[in-house]
């Protein structure tokens, strides 16, 4: 079963705006990634966020994490058509050993 | 730093015939993962390994699907006899040993066509 849900289920942008992803999930959890997947590189790993953080950057990246309302939302600032990808929330619930469950993530794509 | 290697890429085969996927990990990895990705969904973990024990198979249709990991290095997985729905990509993962959580290291994939 999906634990994520992203939303929106595709979002299409111009180059230089910023792209916000959210995620939802059900069940406590210990940490939540993000990952993004292109026809180019696979599927990568982005960032990891822990339950007791609220906030985390990475360059172009900011992951926020709300363990109350269970969401977590990423954005990408200032885009480029090479950010074009399918971007997923994966969570380890509490008690699963560290075990992902991915959402279906968001279709991103950015316009030159 | 060499990264996941996964064959084949492709594979074509007829419903009820048998299929194996190959994984080569990171090297000094510990934990593979191996994960079932349905078009227009996110992967679903089939089974992971710690070593070359199973840590975690509830998803693993092992009726007909089955995957083994010797010597705690490469692993196969497994589809005998495939149905249409197995048509998928099937991605393999590592990661490095001890508690976690560390992010996970993935393959190219290989995309299964079940005729």
């Amino acid at each position: 079963s999906q634990q994520g849900e992203e939303d929106p289920q595709a979002l299409s942008i111009q180059e230089g705006e910023n792209a916000t992803m959210n995620c939802s999930y059900k069940t406590s959890i210990n940490n939540l990634q993000w990952y993004r997947q292109n026809s180019g590189r696979g599927l990568v790993h982005l960032i990891l966020i822990r339950s007791n953080e609220r906030e985390k950057h990475s360059g172009r990246l900011r992951v926020t994490l709300d363990t109350s309302k269970k969401s977590s939302s990423l954005l990408i600032t200032a885009s480029r058509a090479a950010d074009t990808a399918s971007y997923f929330c994966a969570t380890d619930a509490k008690g699963s050993n560290y075990k992902l469950t991915f959402g279906k993530g968001t279709l991103l794509t950015v316009n030159p | 730093e060499a990264g996941v290697a996964q064959s084949p890429r492709y594979k074509i085969i007829e419903k009820r015939q048998s299929v194996a996927f190959w994984c080569n990990p990171i090297s000094g990895h510990a934990t593979l993962y191996w994960y079932q990705q349905i078009l227009g969904q996110g992967p679903k973990l089939l089974i992971q390994f710690q070593n070359n024990g199973v840590v975690d198979d509830s998803q693993l249709p092992k009726d007909r699907f089955s995957a083994e990991r010797l010597k705690g290095v490469d692993s196969t997985l497994k589809i005998q006899p495939a149905k249409l729905e197995d048509s998928a990509v099937y991605l393999c993962a590592s990661s490095p040993l001890g508690s976690g959580p560390y992010e996970q290291y993935f393959g190219p994939g290989t995309r299964l066509t079940v005729t």
